[in-house]
């Protein structure tokens, strides 16, 4: 299993553009997130996913938009990038034991906001 | 809102001595999860406490939770170099749709000096 994979690993956007965040996970697993990490700060969940076509905002949903079409993919768009997005970027899936969440994380993506 | 709260945030250790590091809370969770996170890296699984009173140790690491008192301690024993890094606790919480999610501190970096 290649577990939860993303793509770019960094990316340089400037004040405007957009982009779309890739995110992948082969481990059939319902649930999937998305968070930011800010230096300093612990990770803010932006949205999650609880299955295919089941998306719902987190914390800090602004400036973002997710789409779930399959349970294997979970995109993250940003619209129109502005410097306070700067930040890495961390997909996650997770499955309930029963017992509690095992949650497994992607690589990041660090990205840069210009 | 949930509030999770780390202390210290930052910790600097010679090689061979002990600390704790601290996990508060502050409403019901049974559950709570660490993290450790290398530099540049995503995160990675430490522990999982389940209920009031649960400890798991792995190596020079052991976890403890307290529901009662909403704390959860990470005791950190004769340490080595290799413990450096970033270490997570997170709490279990619902989201506004009533699925679960966690809910991180702002991590504790540690570094473990010759």
């Amino acid at each position: 299993n290649a577990g939860v994979t993303q793509t770019p690993k960094f990316r340089i956007l400037k004040i405007g553009q957009s982009m779309t965040l890739q995110c992948t996970q082969d481990m059939n697993h319902n649930y999937m997130y998305w968070y930011r990490q800010d230096p300093g700060m612990g990770l803010k969940l932006i949205y999650y996913s609880v299955g295919a076509g089941i998306t719902d905002k987190g914390e800090v949903p602004n400036g973002y938009n997710v789409s779930r079409s399959t349970t294997e993919d979970f995109p993250l768009r940003l619209e129109l990038a502005a410097p306070s997005q700067t930040s890495v970027y961390f997909c996650a899936s997770s499955y309930w034991t029963g017992l509690g969440l095992e949650q497994f994380f992607g690589p990041g993506t660090r990205l840069t906001v210009l | 809102e949930l509030k999770v709260e780390q202390n210290p945030l930052f910790l600097s250790m010679q090689e061979g001595k002990n600390y704790t590091i601290y996990c508060n809370y502050s409403t019901t969770s049974d559950r709570l999860y660490w993290y450790r996170q290398d530099p540049g890296k995503s995160l990675e699984s430490l522990f999982v406490l389940l209920s009031n009173g649960a400890v798991k140790q792995e190596g020079r690491l052991m976890a403890s939770l307290d529901t009662k008192a909403r704390l959860s301690t990470l005791h950190i024993t004769a340490a080595v170099h290799d413990l450096s890094a970033t270490y997570f606790c997170a709490v279990d919480a619902l989201t506004q749709g009533g699925s679960e999610k966690l809910v991180f501190g702002k991590g504790t970096k540690l570094t473990v000096n010759p």
